[in-house]
């Protein structure tokens, strides 16, 4: 089955800075890789995704790029604030099919 | 995006017992998954439920702990049996529809 590995696990940066979490897969096969937020106490919100057909998407302060080669997607969220601080998960799945998360990331934002 | 209710939200059983979470979407799905995230820790399959069909187990999960409902297109329950204190976890039901995967708001289950 597949492996979703993700670092760092801890992240914290400046409020303003850019922050970038890196993630790998394994099988070949996966297709959609989306990025999910999860503020405490509450349940994961899909906050952007990528198919891999495409090598980044774009969505205001937010980014992934892909690279299907290396089987490696990452997300960077830039000008970071405060509320960005909380626990991000990416996937990897065969689009229709169950998928899989990575072990998270905790990044805090300092104001 | 489906709206996905899900309840209890939270319970706090004794250990031995047995507690059903059920999981409503206000559309048909095919297909419903069922993840439990261990306190600090990253999602985790359970299960996947389509409608009609037995539901499939990730490895670690059998039916016999985890058994499943799917009685129709827009409902699912996932019953913790036996519940021993390794079972606290929230529990999560997940469903694929547009854009991507939405979930439940979870039920947080202590055991004591």
């Amino acid at each position: 089955g597949e492996n979703v590995e993700q670092h760092p696990s801890t992240l914290s940066v400046q409020e303003g800075d850019s922050a970038v979490i890196k993630c790998t897969y394994s099988d070949s096969a996966s297709n959609y890789f989306p990025w999910y937020k999860q503020e405490l106490g509450k349940r994961p919100q899909l906050i952007i995704d990528i198919r891999s057909n495409v090598g980044e998407k774009k969505d205001q302060r937010i980014a992934v790029t892909l690279n299907k080669t290396a089987k490696h997607f990452s997300l960077h969220i830039t000008e970071t604030q405060p509320e960005d601080s909380a626990v991000y998960f990416c996937a990897a799945s065969i689009w229709g099919n169950q998928f899989y998360f990575g072990t998270g990331t905790s990044l805090t934002v300092i104001p | 995006s489906a709206v996905i209710s899900q309840k209890p939200s939270r319970d706090i059983c004794q250990r031995g017992t047995s507690l059903t979470i059920q999981c409503q979407v206000d559309s048909q799905v095919t297909m419903m998954f069922w993840y439990r995230q261990q306190p600090g820790q990253s999602l985790t399959l359970i299960a996947t439920a389509n409608q009609g069909s037995e539901a499939t187990y990730e490895s670690g999960f059998v039916i016999d702990k985890f058994p499943i409902s799917r009685p129709n297109l827009t409902f699912s329950t996932l019953t913790v049996s036996n519940m021993s204190p390794e079972d606290s976890s929230i529990y999560l039901c997940s469903v694929l529809q547009g854009r991507g995967y939405t979930f439940g708001s979870g039920t947080r289950l202590t055991v004591v």
